[in-house]
């Protein structure tokens, strides 16, 4: 059974601060990993998705990297800033029966302070 | 704005009691998925629709069921409540195939009292 892991649970940060959340997931045989943004008591917003071939995925101040054999995926946020403040999740999609069947792990919830 | 919304909001319900929550897609996503987030937790998949009929399903009883109509629209139906079964349920939808982007509604919050 497919386990997703994310430390730390909680993270608070100056302003401008560069940052890294951690995601692990047991089992390698993945298609794909998800990072999404959760705002308290909204709905999910994705921010990257890197297919299982992939190292790696930018957007904007965001870097999210994949290394499957290990079972590991961080998301780097550069220049911290408080509209940042939010929980981040990492899914990933083992391919069972068509896709997108996701498992998350808890979140990080980040507080990026001025 | 994703394009997915969800109905109701928030809703409070009596343990033994059946709810009906409500999904629209978004326009042409084939695929709508179902997911339970309890406060504190990642989301727990539910079960998957895809061309109405069930493709996958969670670690959920059959207490929970769903329906997808030719809009792609979706229904989330939950008989005999439960006081655990408190949470934020969330839809998703996206075209069918892994690797699509997956689009999430602002979640219903069922509260089982």
């Amino acid at each position: 059974k497919q386990e997703v892991t994310q430390i730390p649970a909680a993270l608070s940060v100056p302003e401008g601060e560069n940052l890294v959340l951690n995601c692990s997931f047991t089992d390698s045989a993945i298609y794909n990993l998800q990072w999404f943004r959760q705002d308290p008591g909204k709905g999910l917003t994705s921010l990257l998705l890197i297919q299982s071939s992939q190292r790696e995925q930018t957007s904007g101040r965001l870097n999210a990297s994949l290394d499957k054999s290990s079972g590991r995926s961080t998301l780097y946020i550069a220049a911290s800033q408080p509209g940042d403040s939010a929980t981040y999740l990492c899914a990933v999609d083992i391919l069972t029966g068509g896709g997108n069947k996701l498992t998350f792990g808890t979140g990080t919830q980040l507080k990026v302070e001025l | 704005e994703t394009g997915v919304t969800q109905s109701p909001t928030h809703l409070i319900k009596t343990r033994g009691q059946q709810v009906t929550l409500r999904c629209s897609s978004q326009s042409g996503h084939n695929t709508v998925s179902w997911y339970q987030q309890a406060l504190g937790q990642g989301p727990q998949f539910i079960f998957q629709y895809y061309r109405e009929e069930e493709n996958g399903r969670g670690n959920f009883p059959p207490r929970f069921s769903g329906l997808q109509f030719p809009n792609y629209s979706s229904e989330l139906n939950v008989n005999a409540l439960e006081l655990d079964d408190s949470a934020l349920y969330l839809c998703a939808s996206s075209l069918s195939g892994a690797g699509n982007t997956i689009y999430f509604g602002e979640g219903s919050w069922l509260t089982v009292v």
